[in-house]
């Protein structure tokens, strides 16, 4: 089915260790983004693309980077994992354009984290 | 810059009952406006949206929403809740030259049996 999919679901990493989330969707979208939603704070932007081989900032970009070296993939890295950071995240993307038949968004399942 | 509230962290209604989950936001140039619901454990599922045309809205499992450009306000209403509803529902808004969307808190709706 087509989609967005996020790897790992579960990770739980100890301070300071790194790693990686991977989205990857098939559904030719341009624009891809990382979300991570925590307890009454609603979803907030970590990083962005509008395109193959871009990225930019969102609203809490530190401890973050990201990287979209192929259109369906974009990956989520931390390099030096804080308690801070635990978090649910979801990868989302869409069309450029918003239109009637597109649904803005589509979101994968998410990837839950503890970092302890 | 845009923004979006849902002033009611949570709303409690009965079976049966018409229920409304509010959204407010600001844009500049013309909204584009979405309603997003998330049950435990898994990612947004989209709802309905507003982008041109009749101000009430209709989209899935009964939902619809109106949008109010005078009070930028675009109401998630349903006439008759279910328990199965019973749900965290976002609101989001991009305006028509942006490419991210901002997404309210988030309203937790409870049906009650």
């Amino acid at each position: 089915n087509a989609g967005v999919t996020q790897t790992p679901k579960f990770r739980v990493l100890k301070t300071g260790q790194s790693m990686t989330l991977l989205c990857a969707q098939d559904m030719n979208h341009e624009y891809m983004y990382w979300y991570r939603q925590d307890p009454g704070m609603g979803l907030r932007l970590i990083h962005y693309s509008v395109g193959e081989g871009t990225t930019a900032k969102g609203e809490v970009p530190d401890g973050y980077n990201v990287s979209r070296l192929k259109k369906q993939n974009f990956l989520l890295g931390l390099e030096s994992a804080a308690p801070s950071q635990t978090s649910v995240y979801f990868c989302a993307s869409s069309y450029t354009f918003i239109g009637p038949t597109n649904y803005g968004y589509t979101f994968g399942s998410g990837t839950r984290l503890t970092v302890v | 810059a845009q923004s979006v509230a849902q002033p009611e962290d949570q709303v409690n209604v009965a079976e049966g009952n018409p229920l409304t989950v509010k959204c407010t936001y600001s844009v500049s140039g013309n909204p584009y406006l979405f309603w997003y619901v998330q049950y435990p454990n898994r990612g947004l599922q989209f709802l309905l949206k507003y982008i041109t045309g009749d101000n009430l809205v209709k989209g899935s499992y009964g939902f619809e929403a109106e949008f109010n450009k005078s009070q930028t306000s675009f109401h998630l209403k349903k006439p008759s809740a279910l328990v199965s509803d019973s749900a965290l529902y976002f609101c989001a808004v991009r305006d028509s030259y942006g490419q991210n969307f901002v997404f309210g808190p988030g309203t937790r709706l409870s049906v009650l049996p």
